[in-house]
């Protein structure tokens, strides 16, 4: 398995425009993990989805940021309007949870965002 | 709630010298302790975890840490460092009842050639 795929690997772009990052999990995995790295704040949960459904969005900073998982294969993270002190690295990690076995979670290179 | 708590920001070691990274958690009922290490502009890799079992773990690239439940513990240790374990190191902890992990804040490894 190639792992957790993030794109992009980079993203630089001006105050108010709309960011979408996105995330392929591990094939299997059922669980899935938006975090946020901060050098102020360290790693942030955003957003966690269980078998595809929202679970606990509680870490999302506030209504511009947005999440989707359309399917197992697949999540977004969007920022609609971006502004400057959303600029970190995103990273996205899934893992499993099955007859009470508990893997770790596995991160992806993460999206390194710039806003100007 | 639960918390991870990293008391060092930074540890400094000479290389082929022991290593201790300390962490201390707060959890309701049984912890899953994890161990994450983070090179430059790279995302988290799994060193080892504890689940159940001996409290005395072994993972990834010769690193071992030890659960103590009296001292909420999971110290990550490494017998002789390298000067390639240079990085940053995250303890993590869930609760058996929660999916989501809840990070430490981070201590810089360095070692000194």
């Amino acid at each position: 398995d190639a792992g957790v795929i993030q794109s992009p690997r980079h993203e630089v772009t001006e105050m108010g425009q709309e960011v979408t990052l996105r995330c392929k999990p591990i094939s299997g995995h059922n669980s899935l993990f938006w975090y946020r790295q901060t050098m102020m704040r360290g790693l942030e949960l955003l957003i966690y989805f269980n078998n595809n459904v929202p679970i606990d969005d509680s870490g999302m900073p506030e209504d511009r940021f947005s999440a989707k998982m359309p399917n197992a294969s697949f999540s977004t993270l969007k920022i609609q309007p971006s502004e400057p002190r959303d600029s970190a690295v995103y990273f996205c990690a899934s893992s499993s949870r099955n007859r009470g076995v508990i893997t770790e979670a596995f991160f992806g290179q993460g999206t390194r965002l710039t806003v100007v | 709630a639960q918390s991870v708590a990293q008391p060092e920001d930074q540890v400094n070691v000479a290389e082929g010298n022991p290593l201790t990274v300390k962490c201390t958690y707060s959890v309701s009922g049984n912890p899953y302790l994890f161990w994450y290490v983070q090179y430059p502009n790279r995302g988290l890799q799994f060193l080892l975890k504890y689940i159940t079992g001996d409290n005395l773990v072994k993972g990834s690239y010769g690193f071992e840490a030890e659960f103590n439940k009296s001292q909420t513990s999971f110290h990550l240790k490494k017998p002789s460092a390298l000067v390639s374990d240079s990085a940053l190191y995250f303890c993590a902890v869930r609760s058996a009842s929660l999916s989501t992990l809840t990070f430490g804040k981070g201590t810089m490894l360095l070692v000194s050639p």
